[in-house]
């Protein structure tokens, strides 16, 4: 079965600093998916990392994915208060076709302060 | 220009009532979800359907029961609802095919169900 943890759960930073959230799954997959979700809103989706080394980058957020170590991070640099917000991965599961559901960590709450 | 929305925003109900809520998306996606997210915002999927069949059924009680009347909607039908079925509902929906971006899925507003 496959499960996925991130760390930590909750984060409070200040602004202008750098941080990482880390997300470890259990069992082979080629997709991991990060989204945001800001309170009582949807789903946002950040970056989709579909091979091993895969690196992104958006504004101040950088997802990285190593397969080999099941192994993805969301990098924040220099944090600001918009940043603030829950952060999910998700990860690929395979049900015999290209398509599956994903498995999602439990989330990163993220709170920037100045 | 809404890509994938549902109906209702909220739903207050009492337990043991029947509800359903509905999805569309217009997105042209041939696969749609359901996810529930409960109070700690953990999020579970629930039902899958690619092309209006059911591929992924995790374990959950009979009383849900998903119903895709095509492609582009994917309705959730609630008999019996108990107390623990309190969580936000979340509809998606992903495009066909593999490649960059190719399962990203594409999530609706929730609906928040109370039951009281």
């Amino acid at each position: 079965e496959l499960k996925v943890e991130q760390n930590p759960l909750f984060l409070s930073m200040q602004e202008g600093k750098n941080y990482t959230i880390y997300c470890n799954y259990s069992t082979t997959s080629d997709r991991l998916y990060w989204y945001r979700q800001d309170p009582g809103k949807s789903l946002e989706s950040l970056f989709v990392l579909l091979s091993n080394g895969a690196v992104k980058q958006e504004g101040r957020l950088m997802a990285s994915l190593d397969t080999k170590a099941r192994l993805s991070t969301l990098h924040i640099t220099a944090a600001v208060h918009d940043l603030s917000a829950t952060y999910f991965c998700a990860v690929g599961a395979h049900y015999g076709g290209s398509q599956g559901n994903l498995i999602f960590g439990k989330g990163t709450k993220l709170s920037v302060k100045p | 220009d809404t890509a994938v929305s549902q109906t209702p925003k909220y739903l207050v109900t009492q337990m043991g009532n029947d509800k359903s809520i509905k999805c569309e998306q217009n997105l042209g996606h041939d696969t749609m979800y359901w996810y529930k997210q409960d109070s700690k915002k953990f999020l579970k999927i629930m039902f899958s359907y690619n092309n209006k069949e059911l591929i992924i059924n995790e374990t959950v009680p009979n009383r849900f029961s998903p119903k895709s009347p095509d492609k582009a909607h994917l309705n959730l039908h609630i008999n019996s609802l108990e107390l623990g079925d309190s969580a936000v509902y979340f509809c998606a929906s992903s495009p066909p095919g593999r490649g960059l971006g190719a399962d990203t899925q594409y999530f609706g507003p929730g609906t928040r169900l109370t039951v009281l």
